[in-house]
């Protein structure tokens, strides 16, 4: 375990269903981070949140909601969502934007979109 | 280069050889360069982050150097075993970092 904690780590949703995926981190970091990890692309950075405020929305559709509640958590709510937002959904936590140890990454969510 | 690009996409080495593989990134506005190492079903981990021109690191048999007025980065892996097959990961920026596609190691016993 890095320190990173998400759930589920497998989803299967309708296109119609709501479901949030949940990111968990207890090492006291101060910045949080959806990223989105498609095949054949890079990651691509959707979210970031910096001392509980969203300081980055990279044009990400609206059917992506996120939700920093506190420091140590975060939430991707999805609803109607569409068969190509599939792919791999990675959290990641670092301290003061990571520029001394880098961030630290959870295990990822794997969403499909049926 | 508007973009991270990293070299090569793959890249299959024999056991107890070194390699190298490079990251490339936009020069203006340099913060900072991330390696990661990503193995299948794993967490991405890092490895090194570097912000000075210049700077080299080292970890074990893998060290990185950085050169940011030409924009780019070595990752070195020397003496490779199987268990360095992995996709490396390099991400520049500051606290949005942009990575690249990844070289993904395969060693070969």
């Amino acid at each position: 375990e890095t320190g990173v904690t998400q759930t589920p780590r497998h989803l299967v949703m309708g296109m119609t269903n709501k479901k949030s995926l949940k990111c968990e981190q207890h090492l006291g970091h101060n910045a949080m981070y959806w990223y989105k990890q498609s095949a054949k692309k890079p990651l691509e950075l959707m979210f970031v949140y910096s001392l509980e405020e969203r300081v980055e929305n990279n044009s990400v559709p609206s059917r992506f909601s996120p939700e920093c509640p506190n420091s140590s958590h975060l939430f991707l709510h999805l609803h109607t969502l569409q068969p190509e937002d599939s792919a791999l959904y990675l959290c990641a936590s670092s301290q003061d934007g990571g520029s001394n140890y880098g961030y630290t990454f959870g295990s990822g969510t794997r969403l499909t979109v049926v | 280069i508007l973009n991270v690009e990293q070299s090569p996409q793959s890249l299959h080495v024999q056991e107890g050889d070194s390699t190298n593989f490079t990251c490339s990134f936009p020069s203006s506005n340099f913060y900072a360069l991330h390696w990661y190492r990503w193995e299948t079903a794993k967490s991405p981990e890092a490895l090194f982050v570097m912000t000075l021109n210049g700077d080299e690191k080292k970890k074990g048999r893998i060290s990185a150097t950085l050169n940011t007025k030409e924009g780019y980065s070595y990752l070195y892996i020397k003496g490779s075993q199987p268990e360095d097959s992995a996709t490396y990961l390099c991400g520049e920026g500051a606290q949005k970092l942009v990575f690249g596609q990844g070289t993904r190691l395969t060693i070969n016993p």
